[in-house]
């Protein structure tokens, strides 16, 4: 089964600054995907940025990028320019497409509580 | 296109009856998942159904918790008998099914369900 790790319960960053959120995962597959998404207080679940295992290349959107270091199963994301509307719950999740051609479970961490200070 | 529509909102139940969450996925989206999340803790996978068809319930508790997604209308989590422990947020999430693009699953803004 596939398991996802967050370590960081909590975090917090100064505003404008860069903060990274740690994500770690385990499993056998070689093709798959990997999200973060953001739950802001009003507890949406928003998609923030998408990697495919299979893609070399990091994947960026606007001030959000990650380093996907696919030998160490790691999955960060990094914050740049950090703003108040940041301040969510972040969750990275891992999904694996099935032989059929559709998918299997999302699998999420237990989540990051991060923090921007004015 | 409108997005994932979950009601109600909030629904307050109290010990002993029933509760019936709703979802109607994206449009053209065929698979369904649904979460739980306790107070100040992660999403916990419950069911994965497809139209007509149950593919991954081993999130589900065995007893009280039943799922359905029919041909149509809206996918139905219900919850019999609910206790206290069932209060909680609900997310119901929608994928394409089998296309050729892997989009992420698609999420509604929740149910919470209040158990008095």
């Amino acid at each position: 089964a596939q398991t996802v790790t967050q370590s960081q319960p909590e975090m917090s960053v100064q505003e404008a600054e860069t903060v990274t959120l740690s994500c770690t995962y385990d499993t056998s597959e070689s093709n798959y995907y990997l999200f973060w998404y953001k739950q802001p207080p009003s507890r949406q679940m928003i998609l923030v940025i998408r990697q495919e295992a299979y893609k070399q290349q990091n994947a960026t959107e606007n001030r959000f990028s990650v380093n996907f270091q696919k030998a160490a199963k790691s999955f960060s994301l990094k914050i740049s320019d950090s703003q108040l509307g940041d301040t969510a719950m972040y969750f990275c999740a891992f999904m694996k497409p099935s032989a059929s051609g559709g998918y299997q479970k999302v699998t999420f961490g237990i989540g990051t509580k991060l923090q921007v200070i004015p | 296109n409108a997005g994932v529509m979950q009601n109600p909102r909030h629904l307050v139940r109290r010990r002993g009856q029933e509760a019936r969450l709703r979802c109607s996925p994206m449009k053209g989206h065929s698979h369904v998942y649904w979460y739980r999340q306790l107070p100040e803790e992660g999403l916990k996978f419950m069911v994965y159904l497809q139209k007509e068809n149950i593919i991954d319930e081993s999130g589900m508790p065995k007893e009280r918790f039943s799922a359905e997604f029919p041909k149509e209308g809206p996918s139905i989590l219900r919850i019999q008998q609910v206790v206290r422990g069932d209060s909680a947020a609900y997310f119901c999430a929608s994928q394409p099914g089998t296309s050729g693009r892997r989009d992420p699953p698609y999420f509604g803004p929740g149910t919470r369900l209040l158990v008095l």
